[in-house]
């Protein structure tokens, strides 16, 4: 079965420090991979996704993420995080089906908190 | 361009009872689907419609059932509500290509079995 695996459940980071949040999941076939964000109070929101093509995807806000087949990882980066970015990151994996049906298996999540 | 959007916000169920949530999918999408998530966990999948017919299932009992309408617009039952089914409950869209689906969310629904 799919499995999505997020390594760190809680990161506490100051303002222009640089952000990497681990993503590993397990499936040996094609895969597509998300990176939600869900702020405060508000729904989750796409931040990037990869289909195939360049590993190295860039997203909104200024995140990117890499993919790296080999190790089955999918990690969400920024260079320098700002207290606007607290907020709980979800990574995606969506397998499609025979049929062509896709559903995304999440991780458990990571909460970030940022501090000025 | 109206985004996702679910009904009711919150509500609040004892248990035996039943409960019907409703989802409009975003402006251009044909496939709507349902996921649970439960307090400090990642959503997981319930189900995914597409043309009025279930097309995917995960791993939740038959006490939870859908409907997706001609105007693709989906409901999510739960029979027979158990404490243990107290989450948010999310509904998802997408343009179904088969390969390149993007799955846009609503803000959920918050539901309390007391």
């Amino acid at each position: 079965a799919q499995s999505v695996s997020q390594h760190n459940h809680h990161v506490i980071l100051s303002e222009a420090a640089s952000l990497e949040l681990g993503c590993n999941y397990s499936y040996g076939g094609t895969v597509n991979l998300f990176w939600y964000v869900q702020y405060p109070g508000q729904h989750l929101q796409l931040l990037l996704k990869y289909f195939s093509g360049d590993p190295l995807v860039k997203g909104i806000k200024g995140f990117e993420a890499e993919f790296i087949k080999s190790k089955f990882s999918f990690n969400l980066r920024k260079p320098s995080v700002q207290w606007s970015d607290t907020a709980e990151y979800f990574c995606a994996v969506n397998a499609p089906s025979s049929g062509g049906y896709n559903k995304l298996i999440f991780g458990a999540g990571t909460r970030l908190a940022v501090h000025p | 361009d109206a985004g996702v959007t679910q009904s009711p916000t919150h509500l609040i169920k004892t248990r035996g009872q039943q409960v019907t949530l409703r989802c409009s999918p975003k402006s251009g999408h044909d496939t709507v689907s349902w996921y649970q998530q439960a307090l400090g966990q990642g959503p997981q999948f319930i189900f995914q419609y597409y043309e009025e017919e279930e097309r995917q299932r995960g791993n939740f009992p038959d006490r939870f059932s859908g409907h997706q309408f001609p105007n693709y617009s989906s409901e999510l039952n739960v029979n027979a509500l158990l404490l243990g089914d107290s989450a948010l409950y999310l509904c998802a869209s997408s343009y179904r290509t088969g390969v390149t689906d993007t799955q846009y969310f609503g803000p959920g629904t918050r539901l309390t079995v007391l």
